[in-house]
Order: C-alpha cells, then sequence, then structure tokens
C-alpha cells in the first residue's frame, strides 16, 4: 500500500458524459501528478499540482481538467467523453523538494470504460 | 521531444537465470532517472531514483547502473525468482519537467 488513495477504482459511462476521479496522496506530499495508460501505450503524464498550484502540464486533452484543494487531495475531471478516453488513470505524488529527484508513490488508479 | 526507449520490449527467463534490460533516454540537460515495477493489477512501485553518472543503486538482487553522457541505464535481475515477473518501467527528466515514461520491458519468470 503506497499510501496514495484513488476513487473510484472503476468507472462506467457513456460517450459525450462528464466524469470526475479523486486522488488522495500521501501524507506530508504536496506533488500530485496524474497519468493515462491506454492500451499499448506507456504511463503518459497529464499535470502536475504542487501545494494547490499547477506546476507542470503534459499531454492533457482542454476537455480535461485538475485541480488540488487545500486538503491537498486532487481531482481530475473529463468532460465530452470519447470511446478513447477508455483508459487506466493513475495519481501518484512526491515528497516536498527538488521535484523530479523524488521518487513517486502511485495509487492504486481508475478504470475508466466510456461505452 | 524527450523520448524514452526500453528494451527488450518482453523477456521469457527460467527461475534461476540472471537477466538484464536496457532503458536509453536523450543525454542533454539530465536531471534524473527512475526504475518502477509494476505487477498486474496493482500500481507501479518505484526500485530506484538515480541523478549521478556512475550511480550504481542495488536492491536485494535487483541493481541498475546510469550512463549520462550516453543517455542509458541498465536493471540488473540477478538469479530471477517468479515473484520478479512485472513490467519494469524506466522513466527520465530534464530538469523542470515531469518524468517521461518509456513502454517497459515485460519480464516472465517460470519455475
Amino acid at each position: 500500500d503506497s499510501g496514495v488513495t484513488q476513487t473510484p477504482k472503476h468507472l462506467i459511462t457513456a460517450t459525450g458524459q462528464r466524469v470526475t476521479l479523486r486522488c488522495s496522496p500521501r501524507s506530508g506530499d504536496l506533488s500530485v501528478y496524474w497519468y493515462q495508460q491506454s492500451l499499448d501505450q506507456g504511463l503518459q503524464f497529464l499535470i502536475q499540482y504542487y501545494n494547490g498550484e499547477e506546476r507542470a502540464k503534459g499531454n492533457i486533452l482542454e476537455r480535461f481538467s485538475a485541480q488540488q484543494f487545500p486538503d491537498l487531495h486532487s481531482e481530475l475531471n473529463l468532460s465530452s467523453l470519447e470511446l478513447g478516453d477508455s483508459a487506466l488513470y493513475f495519481c501518484a505524488s512526491s515528497a516536498p523538494g527538488r521535484t523530479g529527484y523524488n521518487e513517486q508513490f502511485f495509487g492504486p488508479g481508475t478504470r475508466l470504460t466510456v461505452l | 521531444i524527450l523520448n524514452v526507449e526500453q528494451s527488450p520490449q518482453s523477456l521469457h527467463v527460467q527461475e534461476g537465470d540472471s537477466t538484464n534490460f536496457t532503458c536509453s533516454f536523450p543525454s542533454s540537460n539530465f536531471y534524473a532517472l527512475h526504475w518502477y515495477r509494476w505487477e498486474t493489477a496493482k500500481s507501479p512501485e518505484a526500485l530506484f531514483v538515480m541523478t549521478l553518472n556512475g550511480d550504481e543503486k542495488k536492491k536485494g538482487r535487483i541493481s541498475a547502473t546510469l550512463n549520462t553522457k550516453e543517455g542509458y541505464s541498465y536493471l540488473y535481475i540477478k538469479g530471477s525468482q517468479p515473484e520478479d515477473s512485472a513490467t519494469y518501467l524506466c522513466a527520465h527528466n530534464q530538469a523542470g519537467t515531469a518524468l517521461i515514461f518509456g513502454k517497459g520491458t515485460t519480464l516472465s519468470v517460470s519455475s
């Protein structure tokens, strides 16, 4: 158990819908990262937050957005869902300090299926 | 464009065999190189974070080396066991950027 929690574990929805994925980082970690794992793709970095502020952005679609709240939990919002958005979405957190030097602790992931 | 390449894509060995795989990454503006172990139905788990050229890290039967000048890292597993079966991910970042992951090497160890 990494200490990172994600809910829900599974999500099945229809095209055009909007969903929210939730992540709680390890106690004391200020950075939260979101990744997407699609079939035959490696882990794709979406976005990073550090202590409530957006720190880095990857290949995140405009239909997707995220935020980190004062209690440091984070939410990833996916809207106007398409079939291709079906994937495993991971959240990870890392300790304060030099981002990139610190190992990331991954949550169990949310499996999103868009029908 | 940052590109992390891992080889081989998959590997099957017998219990007791030693094995190694490669991670290649851009050598310019190197910051850190990460190795993660990802078992089926679980989440990736950090093995090593390496930052210095010539670094060598070890955890039990698993070790890794780093060459930042030529842009590669090797992961070695000595005396493979069935519980080593997993996908091994390599990730690289340059200063100020997020981790870029390779697609991984999937290891299968038969008893």
